[in-house]
């Protein structure tokens, strides 16, 4: 049991470039998010999706896309990376265990140049 | 005025102290509540979990919820070098299952 995955652990790219950020769960959760982490702001997060085929906003969409490919798999796109985009990348996931308790993936850590 | 508020320190303590870290917050709206652990470079795990007032004791940590003061608490007993981490508190309620999130108090404990 794996719990929650994410790919790449670290990336880098230069501004403009795109790229995707993948995250896989085990744990049969209906619900998966994507937040992001920077120094003295917390946890802030980008979009979440409550169930498969449905996904929202969250505090700070501007800049990224998301796909719900099915229960298992939530993938976050960058289509022009930017500076400000530079950031620790967390997955999460949460089901019926401990009431929609979310559950974090390792994170991905993503420098823009 | 964020919502849930956190001292993000760092708290440094010596190995063997009882530890207390606290939110605070403002939506009376929140019944459950969670504290993460999460170290360096690593994803937050859930540390403990609470629904509504009251205390909730796991091996070395407490987490104490007073609703009426809109306060929460998280104590550790016996304090280890490996509990440094930081330890973010979440809470949730009013008919949203989207968590919100204080910013996270660095804890070390040295020996």
């Amino acid at each position: 049991n794996a719990g929650v995955t994410q790919t790449p652990k670290f990336q880098v790219l230069k501004t403009g470039q795109s790229m995707t950020l993948q995250c896989a769960q085990d744990m049969n959760h209906n619900s998966m998010y994507w937040y992001r982490q920077d120094p003295g702001m917390g946890l802030r997060l980008i979009y979440y999706s409550a169930s498969e085929g449905t996904t929202d906003k969250g505090e700070v969409p501007n800049g990224y896309n998301v796909s719900r490919l099915n229960k298992r798999e939530f993938s976050l796109r960058l289509e022009s990376a930017a500076p400000s985009q530079t950031s620790v990348y967390f997955c999460a996931s949460s089901g019926e265990t401990h009431g929609d308790t979310q559950y974090f993936g390792p994170g991905t850590r993503l420098t823009v140049l | 005025q964020k919502e849930v508020e956190q001292d993000p320190g760092p708290l440094s303590v010596p190995e063997g102290a009882i530890v207390s870290l606290n939110c605070t917050y403002s939506n009376s709206a929140f019944q459950y509540f969670m504290w993460y652990r999460q170290y360096s470079r690593k994803g937050p795990e859930l540390l403990m979990y609470t629904y509504s007032s009251g205390n909730k004791e796991d091996g070395r940590f407490t987490a104490q919820v007073d609703k009426s003061s809109k306060y929460i608490s998280l104590f550790i007993r016996d304090s280890q070098p490996s509990d440094s981490a930081t330890y973010l508190c979440a809470m949730r309620g009013g008919g949203s299952y989207i968590p919100t999130f204080g910013r996270g108090t660095s804890l070390i404990v040295h020996p």
